[in-house]
């Protein structure tokens, strides 16, 4: 099955730094890339859209300024937390889609704690 | 419109019981209906999928039915393990945007009891 993964698993920062998250699809180019925010006991909220050499679309509510996504290449994204303040502490996950787009593979999610 | 509402929010069942857990949608743009699976502190898995040219998908222990006049799915475990206890997901998406967003429901945290 197609392998999704995240880098950094989990972070911990001070309050007013950036973090960067990648995504990266291992085994198969990723025309599409998701970034979602789940806190805890709730639901995957989509963020963006991501595709390859594009501007990424961002759902309504969210600060485009604040999260900054780069999807680079087919198999690389990244999602920048710039400013970070305790209230964006949440459970961030990427998933892509390929050839399927119907399909997402999802990441195994990365933890960010903001001091 | 974009909603998908997914019940119960949680459920217990006994070892070897069915475990049912039921969506609706109100979109009839969506064509393609997903469950995953989540563990605590882990990524989304995909269990099973199914258009809704078909009204019955069976993968193992996991059943999907869809009811495309009801515009409703639901997620059938046989046979339910203590291994299955985690939270299940459902989504719903649709290509004529172009975007293929997953709308999630709310989740629902099984509990397997051995």
């Amino acid at each position: 099955g197609a392998v999704v993964s995240q880098h950094p698993s989990r972070v911990i920062c001070k309050s007013g730094t950036s973090v960067k998250i990648e995504c990266r699809s291992l085994d198969f180019q990723a025309t599409t890339m998701f970034w979602y925010r789940q806190f805890p006991k709730q639901s995957l909220m989509l963020m963006a859209t991501s595709n390859e050499g594009s501007k990424a679309t961002y759902e309504q509510g969210v600060e485009k300024d604040k999260f900054l996504i780069n999807h680079a290449s087919l198999t690389l994204s990244t999602l920048t937390v710039t400013s970070a303040h305790p209230e964006d502490s949440s459970f961030y996950i990427c998933s892509a889609a390929g050839d399927s787009y119907n399909e997402q593979f999802f990441g195994p999610g990365t933890r960010l704690t903001v001091l | 419109q974009q909603q998908v509402k997914q019940s119960p929010q949680s459920l217990i069942v006994q070892k070897g019981g069915i475990s049912i857990i039921n969506c609706a949608y109100e979109n009839t743009a969506f064509d393609y209906f997903p469950w995953y699976q989540q563990f605590p502190g882990k990524g989304p898995a995909l269990l099973i999928a199914i258009r809704p040219d078909v009204s019955e998908k069976k993968e193992g222990r996991f059943t999907i039915s869809f009811n495309k006049s009801a515009k409703q799915f639901s997620l059938h475990i046989m046979d339910s393990q203590p291994g299955d206890s985690a939270t299940y997901f459902c989504a719903a998406s649709s290509g004529i945007s172009g975007t293929y967003k997953y709308i999630f429901g709310t989740g629902t945290r099984l509990k397997v009891l051995a």
